[in-house]
């Protein structure tokens, strides 16, 4: 079955200084999209990055890069520069159809990430 | 341009009342998804459209829960005989359709608190 596991509940990370967060996922599928979503205490979810698995060079959307390894089923999110705007609910998420009829999201329990001054 | 807009934001009933959440999507988006957020978690899928028909509902929960989305532009979910454990917030999603990357762009979500 496919699943998405977060392992960090909560990250500390000092402004200006990279953070990593950790995403491992499985599933059976050959063709598969990942994702990666801001959610702020406001509620929205905000698209930040994309990763298909055919795709052979790790994503990059401004400060955020996905940092692909298919042979571990990871797909880590890394924020550079971070910023006291950053700090917000991170959600890894996959959709087991890529680019296809579906697209349902499955979704890991994320990590809090907090970002001191 | 106009994101995702759910209406009502809030939303607070008793047990055993019937509610009705609506999801308005980005215009042209074809694809529309229904997720459910619980307290500490990431959102769970609900139901799918593409166009009017419901494509994946596998998510419902039970037989409560039903959506509609009768001219392929605002959809509705429907909750009977509601439940404490229903209290969440839903949150909808509308994407392009089928060949494009499959971003999908939410919604303020509603909370529902079922008393």
């Amino acid at each position: 079955a496919q699943k998405i596991t977060q392992t960090q509940p909560g990250m500390f990370v000092q402004e200006k200084e990279a953070v990593t967060l950790d995403c491992t996922y499985d599933t059976s599928d050959q063709s598969y999209g990942l994702f990666w979503y801001k959610q702020p205490s406001s509620g929205e979810m905000i698209f930040l990055i994309y990763q298909g698995s055919y795709d052979e060079q790790n994503a990059t959307e401004g400060r955020y890069s996905l940092n692909f390894q298919k042979a571990r089923k990871s797909a880590n999110l890394v924020i550079s520069a971070s910023q006291l705007g950053d700090s917000a609910m991170y959600f890894c998420a996959m959709s087991d159809d890529y680019g296809g009829s579906q697209g349902n999201l499955i979704f890991g329990k994320g990590t809090k990430l907090s970002v001191k001054p | 341009g106009a994101g995702v807009s759910q209406t009502p934001s809030n939303k607070v009933t008793e047990k055993g009342k019937y509610v009705e959440l609506r999801c308005d999507p980005i215009s042209g988006h074809t694809a529309l998804y229904w997720y459910r957020q619980s307290l500490g978690q990431g959102p769970e899928f609900l139901i799918y459209f593409q166009g009017t028909g419901a494509a994946d509902d596998s998510g419902l929960p039970n037989d409560r829960f039903f959506a509609v989305r009768p001219e392929g532009s605002v959809s509705t979910l429907k909750i009977q005989r509601t439940e404490r454990g229903d209290s969440a917030v839903y949150l909808c999603a509308s994407s392009l359709g089928i060949g494009f990357v499959a971003e999908q762009f939410f919604g303020p979500g509603t909370r529902l608190t079922v008393l």
